[in-house]
């Protein structure tokens, strides 16, 4: 079975701080995604890396940052949290390669983290 | 990117029952998955339907697309306790790399 893992389930940090969300996934999938997830609003994507080092922007980057430095691990990176960033991060993997085919392709999702910014 | 509508919002039935639930989107699209989400078991993937296909079948899930009318269906047939979860639909459009989650429709299934 594939799994995605999260660093913390739960998370509460400070307004200002820098936070580190990481996803790490056992499987040799070429692409990782994160979505955030709020009530009334769905699941929303916020970066995509289809590669070792390759990233690219979904709905929502601002206030985000992305790396991927070796396959299996995937961070989300909070440069200075805010309240309206309080919301569960979900972080999910894929088969395939190239962009398109891959992104089609069944994710595979961690059981999220939820984070609280006071 | 534009977010799909699934209806009903929320649905409640009896054990055994069947149910169905309905997505529209708005854009010409790669393929059609429908995936669960529950407090113990997180966000999984259901089934998923190409753009040339028209039904798919998956266990007691079935699901149609009309790419004509930019909508699809799933239905459970013979509903479970376990079934009770938050049910989402979601596309990648023709020619995007992104995907696109419905809102969701929340499905209780009593005893």
């Amino acid at each position: 079975d594939v799994k995605v893992t999260q660093s913390s389930r739960y998370l509460v940090k400070r307004t200002g701080e820098k936070v580190f969300l990481e996803c790490v996934q056992d499987m040799d999938h070429e692409n990782m995604f994160w979505y955030r997830q709020d009530p009334g609003l769905g699941l929303r994507l916020i970066y995509f890396s289809y590669d070792v080092k390759m990233k690219e922007k979904g709905d929502i980057p601002e206030g985000y940052s992305v790396s991927r430095e070796k396959k299996e691990r995937f961070s989300l990176i909070l440069e200075s949290a805010s309240t309206n960033q309080t919301s569960m991060y979900l972080c999910a993997s894929s088969r395939g390669q190239g962009f398109v085919a891959g992104v089609s392709d069944e994710q595979y999702f961690g059981p999220g983290t939820r984070l609280t910014v006071t | 990117s534009q977010q799909g509508e699934e209806d009903p919002q929320a649905l409640s039935i009896q054990e055994g029952e069947n149910a169905t639930m309905n997505c529209s989107y708005k854009t010409s699209i790669n393929n059609l998955q429908w995936y669960r989400q529950n407090s113990g078991r997180g966000l999984v993937h259901l089934i998923l339907i190409r753009s040339n296909e028209r039904e798919k079948h998956s266990g007691r899930l079935r699901v149609t697309l009309d790419t004509s009318k930019k909508s699809s269906s799933l239905l459970i047939t013979a509903s479970r306790a376990a079934d009770t979860a938050s049910y989402f639909c979601v596309y990648s459009g023709a020619g995007s790399y992104q995907l696109t989650f419905g809102k969701g429709t929340k499905l209780s299934v009593i005893p």
